[in-house]
């Protein structure tokens, strides 16, 4: 069974910290990994990383895959309270369109 | 601006209604998906549709039915409601090609009581 682990759950930090936050996951077939940013209720995109585009970058955001840990990173600089949010992982497999999420990470960016 | 419209923000249901969650995209996307997040659990996946009148199982179709009778609408329908039903719906769409990223609504908070 297909399997997307994020850690930590949730992290309380102060405006301007550095936060990295992981996903591992155990997939068949992999094709991409994913992050969104879920603030109130709908997600929205963030990056998309594949074995042709490992390493993503926007602003003080960025993310890197590691294939061989079967993990990615999304790090977050110089953090804002606007940038508290559920963080969600997500797995896509060369067969199908389904993806696979981790449960979040819950952060929350205090003034 | 693209935009994923689900029907209604709340929903208060009694256990045994009959429960219809309607999304509608206006992207012309061809894929479209239902999935329900619950703490702890994360986003599972209940049923996708690559097309018009085509549908999918996803990890937890037990207890829903779909409906997709045109492009743009895909309806899920809780046929006998119950409280292991009540949670967050998110209805999202993706184009083809391009499954992979999701265009999400925001969301029907339903309660069965």
């Amino acid at each position: 069974e297909d399997k997307v682990v994020q850690s930590p759950l949730s992290l309380v930090v102060h405006e301007g910290d550095t936060v990295t936050l992981n996903c591992s996951y155990e997939v068949t077939n992999f094709r991409s990994l994913l992050w969104y940013k879920q603030e109130k209720k709908a997600p929205t995109f963030l990056f998309m990383l594949t074995s042709s585009g490992i390493e993503k970058k926007s602003g003080r955001l960025s993310s890197i895959l590691d294939k061989k840990e079967l993990s990615s990173i999304l790090n977050i600089t110089a953090t804002q309270t606007g940038d508290s949010a559920i963080y969600l992982c997500a797995v896509g497999e060369t067969s199908g369109s389904r993806l696979t999420f981790g449960e979040g990470t819950q952060l929350t960016v205090n003034p | 601006d693209v935009k994923v419209t689900q029907s209604s923000r709340y929903l208060v249901k009694r256990t045994g209604e009959k429960v219809f969650l309607e999304c509608v995209q206006d992207m012309d996307h061809e894929n479209m998906f239902w999935y329900r997040q619950d703490p702890g659990l994360g986003l599972r996946l209940i049923y996708f549709s690559y097309d018009v009148k085509m549908k999918e199982k996803g990890d937890i179709p037990e207890g829903y039915s779909v409906s997709r009778e045109k492009k743009e609408r895909f309806s899920l329908i809780l046929e006998s409601a119950s409280t292991n039903q009540t949670s967050m719906y998110l209805c999202a769409s993706s184009k083809q090609g391009l499954h992979e990223k999701l265009f999400f609504g925001s969301g029907t908070q339903l309660s069965v009581l």
